[in-house]
């Protein structure tokens, strides 16, 4: 009963080139949230993804960012033209519904560096 | 004055002590999670509450609404325990979004 899992672990990009971040969800489960944790601080919410829905991406910058949970395959977290400020842990959590009694599982982690 | 306060911040005990870790939240809440994360690794979920008291093996949470506090006790600390955790809120207009303390950064000597 595989948990959530994030790959890649670590990825180095440099300015100005693309990365892509996948969250594949516990089995069962068709809701994603994306956060990130920024060096020295706590976790801060970005997206919220149903199936083929953005449900919420109030947390995620306007630009360059951009996030989707296909029907089928991994939910992506995409950051174009990364700049230094975007290095940075991301972190995917699942659930099977979203209720406030609903439990949220977390991968562990996608650590972007950008040189 | 932050939604979420952690304290300790920073606490370093030795193995097999007992370990006591708070939370104070000013915000209406529907659920409060306990999570652990390690250096350069994941995060756990260990628990979540909405009120009482939950065991988990050694750990052990608890929670008082009307007081908007909840501790995290680790009995029989050992050094696997160093890590940081972290509370965070759930509140009810928004299920996912979370308000997140700034962590206990806990070590456990030998």
């Amino acid at each position: 009963n595989a948990g959530v899992m994030q790959n890649p672990r670590h990825l180095v990009r440099r300015r100005g080139q693309e990365a892509r971040l996948r969250c594949s969800p516990m089995k069962g489960h068709s809701h994603v949230y994306w956060y990130r944790q920024l060096p020295e601080e706590g976790l801060k919410f970005m997206v919220y993804l149903q199936k083929e829905n953005i449900i919420d991406e109030s947390g995620m910058p306007k630009e360059r960012f951009s996030a989707e949970f296909p029907k089928e395959g991994p939910s992506i977290l995409r950051i174009q033209q990364v700049v230094r400020g975007d290095s940075a842990a991301y972190f995917c959590a699942s659930s099977p519904r979203d209720r406030y009694n609903s439990p949220l599982h977390f991968g562990n982690g996608t650590r972007l560096t950008v040189t | 004055k932050n939604e979420v306060e952690q304290s300790p911040q920073n606490l370093t005990a030795q193995e097999g002590e007992f370990i006591t870790i708070n939370c104070s939240y000013s915000v209406g809440i529907s659920a409060l999670h306990w999570l652990q994360q390690h250096p350069g690794g994941g995060i756990v979920s260990l628990f979540m509450l909405s009120s009482g008291k939950k065991k988990h093996g050694r750990l052990i949470a608890t929670i008082n609404i009307q007081e908007k506090h909840s501790s995290l006790h680790i009995t029989a600390s050992h050094p696997r325990d160093s890590a940081v955790y972290i509370c965070a809120v759930r509140t009810p207009s928004s299920n996912y979004q979370l308000i997140w303390g700034a962590g206990t950064k806990l070590i456990i000597k030998p």
